[in-house]
């Protein structure tokens, strides 16, 4: 059965730290990885990774994607009380669905 | 340009009623898919929706219907409704890759 396992479940950082968040899978047929920022209802699109080693930026995050070991993370840096919130990752399994992890619930403080 | 727009925002029913929730997907956007999201979860796929044909279900009962009209928008309906159904419900609309996501409908169900 696919699957999309998120890691940590939850982290709680001071403004200004630097946080990573794992996303690890096991799908049939892969087709792209995606991150989404969950604040209170609507998740945001965030990235879209389809190749290996590639790392995807914007601003202060960025993501990176290794399909030899199946797993992405994103980085996070000099983070914001903006911040807090659920990051979700999901996969594109080929199917036209999206398989999505619990999410990782950060919270940023001041 | 109007993101995915959807209603109602929150509905309150009971036991063995019957829900219609609506979606608007974004301008341009021709697939439909809806997710449910439980608390502490991340998102499950319900079924998606292009050219007003079901493309691709998840793991659902036949209790979860839906609808394509020729302008793209989408119905999901859900028959019989358990405590279990109560969730918040996101519609994401696409063009290809990157789906985009509604602030959704929070279903309680007493």
């Amino acid at each position: 059965e696919d699957k999309v396992v998120q890691s940590p479940l939850s982290l709680v950082v001071h403004e200004g730290d630097t946080v990573t968040l794992n996303c690890s899978y096991e799908v049939t047929n892969f087709r792209s990885l995606l991150w989404y920022k969950q604040e209170k209802k609507a998740p945001t699109f965030l990235f879209m990774l389809t190749s290996s080693g590639i790392e995807k930026k914007s601003g202060r995050l960025s993501s990176i994607l290794d399909k030899k070991e199946l797993f992405s993370i994103l980085n996070i840096t000099a983070t914001q009380t903006g911040d807090s919130a659920i990051y979700l990752c999901a996969v594109d399994s080929g199917t036209y669905k999206y398989i999505f992890g619990t999410g990782t619930r950060l919270k940023v403080l001041a | 340009d109007a993101g995915v727009t959807q209603s109602p925002t929150h509905l309150i029913k009971t036991r063995g009623q019957q829900v219609t929730l609506r979606c608007s997907p974004k301008s341009g956007h021709d697939t439909v898919s809806w997710y449910q999201q439980a608390l502490g979860q991340g998102p499950q796929f319900i079924f998606q929706y292009y050219e007003e044909e079901e493309r691709q279900r998840g793991n659902f009962p036949d209790r979860f219907s839906g609808h394509q009209f020729p302008n793209y928008s989408s119905e999901l309906n859900v028959n019989a409704l358990w405590l279990g159904d109560s969730a918040l419900y996101l519609c994401a609309s696409s063009l290809g890759g990157i789906q985009y996501f509604g602030a959704g409908t929070r279903l309680s169900v007493l």
